[in-house]
Protein backbone atom coordinates (compact mmCIF):
# COMPACT_ATOMS: atom_id res chain seq x y z
CA UNK A 1 0.00 0.00 0.00
CA UNK A 2 1.29 3.28 -1.22
CA UNK A 3 -0.46 5.26 1.64
CA UNK A 4 -3.63 7.65 1.32
CA UNK A 5 -3.54 9.11 -2.18
CA UNK A 6 -5.10 12.41 -2.99
CA UNK A 7 -6.33 13.38 -6.53
CA UNK A 8 -5.76 15.83 -8.60
CA UNK A 9 -2.45 17.58 -6.42
CA UNK A 10 -3.22 21.35 -7.91
CA UNK A 11 -6.54 22.64 -9.21
CA UNK A 12 -7.55 26.03 -10.47
CA UNK A 13 -10.94 27.11 -11.27
CA UNK A 14 -13.19 29.78 -12.05
CA UNK A 15 -14.72 31.15 -9.00
CA UNK A 16 -18.62 29.67 -9.15
CA UNK A 17 -17.05 26.48 -10.95
CA UNK A 18 -17.94 23.22 -9.01
CA UNK A 19 -15.01 21.15 -8.30
CA UNK A 20 -14.75 17.62 -6.61
CA UNK A 21 -11.52 16.39 -4.98
CA UNK A 22 -10.72 12.23 -4.33
CA UNK A 23 -9.31 10.73 -1.79
CA UNK A 24 -8.32 6.84 -1.22
CA UNK A 25 -7.34 5.80 2.34
CA UNK A 26 -5.00 3.73 3.07
CA UNK A 27 -7.26 0.11 2.53
CA UNK A 28 -7.65 -1.12 5.86
CA UNK A 29 -8.70 1.94 7.24
CA UNK A 30 -12.08 2.93 8.54
CA UNK A 31 -12.09 6.62 9.44
CA UNK A 32 -11.37 8.81 6.89
CA UNK A 33 -10.90 12.68 7.79
CA UNK A 34 -10.87 16.31 5.68
CA UNK A 35 -8.65 19.06 6.38
CA UNK A 36 -8.37 22.37 5.24
CA UNK A 37 -5.09 24.32 5.20
CA UNK A 38 -4.70 27.99 4.22
CA UNK A 39 -1.49 29.35 3.94
CA UNK A 40 0.56 29.82 7.14
CA UNK A 41 -1.98 28.43 9.29
CA UNK A 42 -2.66 24.39 10.61
CA UNK A 43 -4.85 22.30 9.28
CA UNK A 44 -8.63 23.21 10.42
CA UNK A 45 -10.82 19.85 11.00
CA UNK A 46 -14.34 19.89 8.28
CA UNK A 47 -15.13 16.24 8.48
CA UNK A 48 -14.60 12.71 8.89
CA UNK A 49 -16.41 9.36 7.98
CA UNK A 50 -16.20 5.70 9.69
CA UNK A 51 -16.75 3.37 7.18
CA UNK A 52 -19.60 4.99 4.69
CA UNK A 53 -20.86 7.40 8.00
CA UNK A 54 -19.90 10.68 8.34
CA UNK A 55 -19.99 11.03 11.76
CA UNK A 56 -18.87 14.78 12.26
CA UNK A 57 -18.88 18.09 10.66
CA UNK A 58 -17.26 21.41 11.12
CA UNK A 59 -19.03 24.65 11.71
CA UNK A 60 -16.68 25.83 8.86
CA UNK A 61 -18.26 23.99 6.74
CA UNK A 62 -20.83 25.85 4.74
CA UNK A 63 -23.85 24.39 2.67
CA UNK A 64 -21.85 24.37 -0.25
CA UNK A 65 -19.05 22.02 0.89
CA UNK A 66 -20.35 18.23 0.60
CA UNK A 67 -18.37 14.99 1.46
CA UNK A 68 -19.29 11.33 0.53
CA UNK A 69 -17.56 8.01 0.86
CA UNK A 70 -20.61 5.62 -0.55
CA UNK A 71 -18.56 2.46 0.00
CA UNK A 72 -16.55 2.86 2.56
CA UNK A 73 -13.53 3.09 0.96
CA UNK A 74 -12.82 6.10 -1.33
CA UNK A 75 -14.33 9.79 -0.34
CA UNK A 76 -15.33 12.61 -2.35
CA UNK A 77 -15.44 16.58 -1.43
CA UNK A 78 -17.67 18.55 -3.82
CA UNK A 79 -17.32 22.46 -3.48
CA UNK A 80 -20.08 24.23 -4.95
CA UNK A 81 -19.98 27.71 -6.19
CA UNK A 82 -16.23 28.46 -5.46
CA UNK A 83 -15.24 31.46 -4.07
CA UNK A 84 -12.22 33.06 -3.42
CA UNK A 85 -11.58 32.36 0.24
CA UNK A 86 -11.93 28.47 -0.74
CA UNK A 87 -8.44 28.88 -2.15
CA UNK A 88 -6.80 26.31 0.19
CA UNK A 89 -4.81 23.00 0.70
CA UNK A 90 -7.47 20.36 1.09
CA UNK A 91 -5.95 17.45 2.87
CA UNK A 92 -7.39 14.14 3.76
CA UNK A 93 -6.21 11.37 6.37
CA UNK A 94 -7.69 8.18 7.44
CA UNK A 95 -6.33 6.15 10.33
CA UNK A 96 -7.84 2.50 12.04
CA UNK A 97 -10.05 3.10 15.04
CA UNK A 98 -9.02 0.15 17.27
CA UNK A 99 -5.65 -0.73 16.07
CA UNK A 100 -3.59 2.70 16.23
CA UNK A 101 -4.04 6.13 17.33
CA UNK A 102 -2.57 8.24 14.57
CA UNK A 103 -3.84 9.43 10.92
CA UNK A 104 -1.92 9.09 7.94
CA UNK A 105 -2.22 12.06 5.52
CA UNK A 106 -2.33 12.52 1.88
CA UNK A 107 -0.42 15.17 -0.12
CA UNK A 108 -3.26 17.62 -0.47
CA UNK A 109 -5.29 18.96 -3.41
CA UNK A 110 -4.35 22.73 -3.73
CA UNK A 111 -7.09 25.11 -5.02
CA UNK A 112 -7.30 28.40 -6.60
CA UNK A 113 -10.12 30.52 -7.29
CA UNK A 114 -9.23 32.81 -9.49
CA UNK B 1 -12.93 26.04 23.18
CA UNK B 2 -10.16 23.55 22.96
CA UNK B 3 -7.09 24.94 21.76
CA UNK B 4 -3.35 24.29 20.78
CA UNK B 5 -0.79 27.39 20.99
CA UNK B 6 2.22 27.04 19.54
CA UNK B 7 4.56 29.88 20.99
CA UNK B 8 7.11 31.33 18.48
CA UNK B 9 5.95 31.18 14.39
CA UNK B 10 9.60 30.71 13.49
CA UNK B 11 12.55 29.36 15.30
CA UNK B 12 15.64 29.68 13.47
CA UNK B 13 18.83 27.53 15.30
CA UNK B 14 22.13 26.49 13.64
CA UNK B 15 23.44 23.48 12.63
CA UNK B 16 24.10 20.97 15.41
CA UNK B 17 22.05 23.77 17.96
CA UNK B 18 19.11 22.47 20.27
CA UNK B 19 15.93 22.86 18.54
CA UNK B 20 12.77 22.96 20.60
CA UNK B 21 9.57 24.09 19.48
CA UNK B 22 6.95 24.26 22.08
CA UNK B 23 3.47 23.78 22.10
CA UNK B 24 0.38 23.84 24.66
CA UNK B 25 -3.05 22.76 25.14
CA UNK B 26 -5.66 23.58 26.50
CA UNK B 27 -7.47 21.27 28.74
CA UNK B 28 -7.65 19.85 32.12
CA UNK B 29 -7.86 16.18 30.25
CA UNK B 30 -5.06 15.20 28.98
CA UNK B 31 -5.55 14.56 25.13
CA UNK B 32 -3.60 12.21 22.30
CA UNK B 33 -0.62 14.37 21.51
CA UNK B 34 1.11 14.22 18.31
CA UNK B 35 3.67 16.32 16.24
CA UNK B 36 4.13 16.38 12.70
CA UNK B 37 6.36 17.49 9.67
CA UNK B 38 5.07 19.47 6.58
CA UNK B 39 7.52 19.99 3.78
CA UNK B 40 6.47 22.87 1.38
CA UNK B 41 3.58 21.48 -1.23
CA UNK B 42 3.91 18.43 0.66
CA UNK B 43 1.29 16.64 3.33
CA UNK B 44 1.99 15.97 7.09
CA UNK B 45 4.09 13.06 8.04
CA UNK B 46 4.01 12.37 11.95
CA UNK B 47 6.77 12.44 13.80
CA UNK B 48 6.05 11.08 17.22
CA UNK B 49 3.18 10.54 19.58
CA UNK B 50 1.80 10.40 22.89
CA UNK B 51 -1.28 7.86 23.99
CA UNK B 52 -0.83 6.70 27.56
CA UNK B 53 2.56 5.30 29.67
CA UNK B 54 6.23 7.18 29.36
CA UNK B 55 5.76 10.51 29.48
CA UNK B 56 8.80 11.34 27.38
CA UNK B 57 8.49 9.64 23.76
CA UNK B 58 10.64 9.58 21.21
CA UNK B 59 10.21 9.73 17.74
CA UNK B 60 11.92 9.54 14.19
CA UNK B 61 14.91 11.45 12.50
CA UNK B 62 16.31 11.98 16.37
CA UNK B 63 12.97 14.35 17.52
CA UNK B 64 11.76 13.49 20.64
CA UNK B 65 8.60 15.43 23.12
CA UNK B 66 7.82 15.32 26.76
CA UNK B 67 4.04 15.32 27.67
CA UNK B 68 4.11 17.44 30.92
CA UNK B 69 0.65 17.14 32.51
CA UNK B 70 1.06 20.29 35.13
CA UNK B 71 1.98 22.43 32.54
CA UNK B 72 -0.30 21.21 29.99
CA UNK B 73 2.45 20.80 27.51
CA UNK B 74 4.09 19.11 25.15
CA UNK B 75 7.35 20.53 24.09
CA UNK B 76 9.10 19.11 21.00
CA UNK B 77 13.28 18.47 20.91
CA UNK B 78 16.13 18.09 18.52
CA UNK B 79 19.22 18.22 20.60
CA UNK B 80 21.09 18.31 17.11
CA UNK B 81 19.49 20.40 14.11
CA UNK B 82 20.23 19.24 10.56
CA UNK B 83 19.75 21.22 7.30
CA UNK B 84 17.31 18.44 6.75
CA UNK B 85 15.23 18.99 9.53
CA UNK B 86 14.25 22.42 8.50
CA UNK B 87 10.35 22.42 7.61
CA UNK B 88 7.07 23.32 9.50
CA UNK B 89 6.29 21.61 12.45
CA UNK B 90 2.67 21.33 13.60
CA UNK B 91 1.19 20.20 17.21
CA UNK B 92 -2.05 18.51 17.74
CA UNK B 93 -4.07 17.04 20.06
CA UNK B 94 -7.39 14.68 19.95
CA UNK B 95 -9.81 13.55 23.07
CA UNK B 96 -10.46 10.60 21.35
CA UNK B 97 -8.72 7.89 19.71
CA UNK B 98 -9.31 8.13 15.88
CA UNK B 99 -11.15 11.63 16.46
CA UNK B 100 -10.57 14.38 15.09
CA UNK B 101 -7.11 16.94 15.31
CA UNK B 102 -6.49 20.29 16.26
CA UNK B 103 -3.81 21.98 15.40
CA UNK B 104 -1.44 24.37 16.47
CA UNK B 105 -0.63 27.21 14.06
CA UNK B 106 2.37 25.76 13.38
CA UNK B 107 6.34 26.63 14.09
CA UNK B 108 8.81 27.07 11.21
CA UNK B 109 11.93 25.99 11.58
CA UNK B 110 15.18 27.11 9.98
CA UNK B 111 18.58 25.77 10.51
CA UNK B 112 21.29 28.09 9.37
CA UNK B 113 25.10 26.25 8.21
Amino acid sequence: DTGVSQNPRHKITKRGQNVTFRCDPISEHNRLYWYRQTLGQGPEFLTYFQNEAQLEKSRLLSDRFSAERPKGSFSTLEIQRTEQGDSAMYLCASSLVGKNTEAFFGQGTRLTVV
Amino acid sequence: AQSVTQLGSHVSVSEGALATPRCNYSSSVPPYLFWYVQYPNQGLQLLLKYTTGATLVKGINGFEAEFKKSETSFHLTKPSAHMSDAAEYFCAVSWAQGGKLIFGQGTELSVKP
